[in-house]
């Protein structure tokens, strides 16, 4: 089945420091990838996605391009802030959405003043 | 932009005892909306997936007479956790698909705590 491995954190960073946040699929298909952000006591927020190979999603500052070689959909961000602080969880669904989303167990991301 | 809503944000019961939890697609039609359960510094676990005017369809473990879920119109489904007890303590979140596009849109969740 479909399944998605990101790294595990906590993730302590300082303000200001370069992020990123591993992840690898293996899914059977082509998969949607998508990053999700979880700010603590809330709900899931869609961050950036990517429906096909080489695509690049994008979005306040972050970046995360869909390499199907490598089945891997890596988060980047050049400049972390405080408020970036949250749990990032990385994702997959078959046929563009339509399909159930695979999520990753999550990673904690703390930036530190 | 599209908003899910949920209710409540939080709730408190007692063991033994049913409680609701509504899903609301607040500015367009989900045909489809989708129950997950978080346990802490867990991911995300889809319990079971619904389509209005249809059975849920539930995932491989999870009771469907104890989270019986009910997708009565294209802008709500409900989530009632029978007989609750302690380990059913969660954190439970929705999404909704609108049916003219493919991306799900997430709820803020639902606290539950069975004491």
């Amino acid at each position: 089945g479909d399944s998605v491995t990101q790294m595990e954190g906590p993730v302590t960073l300082s303000e200001e420091a370069f992020l990123t946040i591993n992840c690898t699929y293996t899914a059977t298909g082509y998969p949607s990838l998508f990053w999700y952000v979880q700010y603590p006591g809330e709900g899931l927020q869609l961050l950036l996605k990517a429906t096909k190979a080489d695509d690049k999603g994008s979005n306040k500052g972050f970046e995360a391009t869909y390499r199907k070689e490598t089945t891997s959909f890596h988060l980047e961000k050049g400049s972390v802030q405080v408020s970036d602080s949250a749990v990032y969880f990385c994702a997959l669904s078959d046929l563009g959405g339509y399909q159930k989303v695979t999520f990753g167990t999550g990673t904690k991301l703390q930036v530190i003043p | 932009g599209a908003v899910v809503s949920q209710h409540p944000s939080r709730v408190i019961c007692k063991s033994g005892t049913s409680v609701k939890i509504e899903c609301r697609s607040l500015d367009f039609q989900a045909t489809t909306m989708f129950w997950y359960r978080q346990f802490p510094k867990q991911s995300l676990m889809l319990m079971a997936t619904s389509n209005e005017g249809s059975k849920a369809t539930y995932e491989q473990g999870v009771e469907k007479d104890k989270f019986l879920i009910n997708h009565a119109s294209l802008t709500l489904s409900t989530l009632t956790v029978t007989s609750a007890h302690p380990e059913d303590s969660s954190f439970y979140i929705c999404s909704a698909r609108d049916g003219d596009r493919s991306e799900q849109y997430f709820g803020p969740g639902t606290r539950l705590t069975v004491t």
